[in-house]
């Protein structure tokens, strides 16, 4: 499997522009993960989704972020309008759980380092 | 719900020296722990991880950590560490029961290897 993949890996944009960033999940992982990392704030959770449905979007720091899942293997994460603020690496992670096996193990894509001028 | 420590920010460390990583976790009920690595500009990876069993876990890299229940600690530890080991470490936890349980990560332990 290729593992997790984000894209795009780099973007830079101006002030109010909008920004969406990508991520498919390793194929069969029911469960994923929208993680932020900042040098100020380490490594917050903003969402996550279950079978496609959000479970847990507290993380979400405003009205301006959104994230989808239309199917099991694609999710977004929109930005609109963008600030400076936003600027940070983006991770999207998935992982399964099962019964009797899958304890939550993680796999971290690459992550999308995103400027905000 | 539960939480986790990292006391240190930054720990340097001479190649080919022993080095420990501190991880202290809080909960009431009984948990997993997870240790992450983040080499630069690269995602998070797995370590290893405590489930149950044996306290002293093996992982990837020569690094091992041991779950200590009476002291909640669960300390990342090599015997000789290598210029490649330079990352930052997260250590996490969850709830150890009660079906898909949210992880919460630490902020963080930064390993510089020195020359």
């Amino acid at each position: 499997d290729a593992g997790v993949i984000q894209s795009p890996r780099h973007e830079v944009t101006e002030m109010g522009q909008e920004v969406t960033l990508r991520c498919k999940p390793i194929s069969g992982h029911d469960y994923l993960f929208w993680y932020r990392q900042t040098m100020m704030r380490g490594l917050e959770l903003l969402i996550y989704f279950n079978n496609n449905v959000p479970i847990d979007d507290s993380g979400m720091p405003e009205d301006r972020f959104s994230a989808k899942m239309p199917n099991a293997s694609f999710s977004t994460l929109k930005i609109q309008p963008s600030e400076p603020r936003d600027s940070a690496v983006y991770f999207c992670a998935s992982s399964f759980y099962r019964d009797g096996g899958g304890y939550n193990e993680q796999f971290f894509g690459p992550g999308t380092r995103l400027t905000v001028l | 719900a539960q939480s986790v420590t990292q006391l240190d920010s930054q720990v340097p460390v001479f190649e080919e020296a022993p080095v420990e990583l501190r991880c202290n976790y809080s909960s009431s009920v009984s948990v997993y722990l997870f240790w992450y690595v983040q080499y630069p500009n690269q995602g998070l990876q797995l370590l290893l991880k405590y489930l149950s069993g044996s306290t002293l876990v093996k992982g990837i890299n020569g690094f091992e950590a041991e779950f200590n229940k009476s002291q909640t600690s669960f300390h990342l530890r090599k015997p000789s560490v290598h210029i490649s080991d330079t990352a930052e470490y997260f250590c996490a936890v969850r709830k150890g029961s009660g079906g898909y349980q949210k992880v919460t990560f630490g902020t963080g332990t930064k390993l510089q290897v020195i020359p």
